[in-house]
């Protein structure tokens, strides 16, 4: 099966929240990140968690993570125009210090003025 | 300013042809890899590097071959290129907390 599995698609209006969800199946992945990409670019590194912490805010961005159940989300608050893009959960394997990425598929965020 | 470097945004191959895809980073990284994003499929993993001249298979290397001669530079190498591997490629520079990409080479095989 997959090693991270996400939505691919979530509609919201402006203004609105949005949360995108992932699970993973490596319980000894050190750190989990998200990335964002915008049409015809690369990926940016939005933010990453710890795996020792539950819950880290950035500004607009939330990440909440359930170690037990190897569930990661991404809040967005007050979701703007501009952050409609694909956005890929990932998590390290083998510690990301010498390691590699693992990606989902992607979740594309869809904001409706 | 952090940065990695694909020589090409676009390229347009024929069926057979040997092609060569290269990626430069310039934060004096150990680890380098190569992915490709297909709709649908997410980004797969090709290959990846450690370090000068060691390489490791990813997901999804068969067709592929790769070359780390210096570290701050890491090639992804199609030995007789396939439609199949139409795709838009991604390289990507490492430390522990962040992976830096490239801005991608979408790779068009007729």
């Amino acid at each position: 099966g997959e090693d991270v599995e996400q939505s691919l698609f979530l509609s919201v209006r402006e203004g609105d929240s949005s949360v995108i969800n992932c699970t993973y199946t490596d319980s000894s992945s050190t750190y989990l990140y998200w990335y964002k990409q915008e049409p015809g670019a690369g990926l940016q590194l939005l933010t990453y968690i710890f795996s020792n912490m539950d819950m880290k805010q950035d500004q607009r961005l939330t990440v909440l993570l359930n170690k037990k159940d190897k569930h990661l989300s991404l809040r967005i608050a007050d979701t703007q125009t501009g952050d409609s893009a694909i956005y890929f959960c990932a998590e390290s394997r083998y510690g990301g210090s010498q390691g590699n990425l693992i990606f989902g598929k992607g979740t594309k965020l869809s904001v409706k003025p | 300013d952090v940065k990695v470097t694909q020589s090409s945004r676009y390229l347009v191959k024929r069926t057979g042809e040997k092609v060569f895809l290269e990626c430069v980073q310039d934060m004096d990284h150990e680890n380098m890899f190569w992915y490709r994003q297909d709709p649908g499929l997410g980004l797969r993993l090709i290959y990846f590097s450690y370090d000068v001249k060691m390489k490791e298979k990813g997901d999804i290397p068969e067709g592929y071959s790769v070359s780390r001669e210096k570290k701050e530079r890491f090639s992804l190498i199609l030995e007789s290129a396939s439609t199949n591997q139409t795709s838009m490629y991604l390289c990507a520079s490492m430390r522990v907390t962040e992976a830096f990409f490239g801005q991608g080479t979408r790779l068009t095989v007729v």
